[in-house]
């Protein structure tokens, strides 16, 4: 069974550009979760998906966003870039079996952004 | 106050040594307490999990939730190499995952 998958796999941008990146769930997840994990501060959680709609956000700006598309892959884009985005972007996936059970997370390679 | 604090490492020990890695969570609400395995330039792999408070052992792994001290520990018996890597806790509360920030272990032949 394939895995959660990610792209680009590096990706390299200028402050100020947008940028976009892309996850393909397990087959059968309908929950796609986003993480940023910067050096030395561990996984920060970004934004929840399920069912098409967001369910949840992190503490982060309105520049960052996505969606999900009616297959239930996700895209997650990053307005008027900072230096301080260039972070490991990690994607996971789930089933959802309610909000009180426990939804395993299956995670992506990532995608390494860095900003220059 | 972060929600989970876990002491980054590194930590270096010799292989078949007993290694303690360890968190402390301030969140009340965690349900679910993970640990994850996070091999260099790899997404995070799920170790264990645990409900509320107990032990549970997978193989060379014990994994310790003390909901009174918020408090989570892992063991690794028989440590081995391919131990190495960096140890992430986490908690759990309505689908939302903390992190701590992970320590770097590293096993010595």
């Amino acid at each position: 069974e394939a895995g959660v998958t990610q792209s680009p796999t590096h990706l390299i941008k200028t402050r100020g550009q947008q940028a976009t990146l892309r996850c393909s769930p397990i087959s059968g997840h309908t929950s796609v979760y986003w993480y940023q994990q910067a050096l030395g501060l561990g996984l920060q959680f970004l934004l929840w998906y399920d069912e098409g709609e967001e369910r949840n956000r992190g503490n982060f700006p309105p520049r960052f966003s996505g969606r999900q598309f009616p297959n239930y892959s996700s895209e997650l884009n990053v307005n008027a870039l900072e230096l301080e985005d260039s972070a490991l972007y990690l994607c996971a996936s789930s089933e959802f079996f309610g909000t009180s059970s426990y939804n395993e997370q299956f995670f992506g390679p990532g995608t390494r952004l860095t900003v220059l | 106050q972060k929600e989970v604090e876990q002491d980054p490492g590194p930590l270096s020990v010799p292989e078949g040594a007993i290694v303690s890695l360890n968190c402390t969570y301030s969140n009340s609400a965690f349900q679910y307490f993970m640990w994850y395995r996070q091999y260099s330039r790899k997404g995070p792999e799920l170790l264990m999990y645990t409900y509320s408070s107990g032990n549970k052992e997978d193989g060379r792994f014990t994994a310790q939730v003390d909901k009174s001290s918020k408090y989570i520990s892992l063991f690794i018996r028989d440590s081995q190499p391919s131990d190495s890597a960096t140890y992430l806790c986490a908690g759990s509360s309505a689908s939302k995952i903390i992190f701590g920030s992970g320590t770097r272990l590293s096993i010595r032949p």
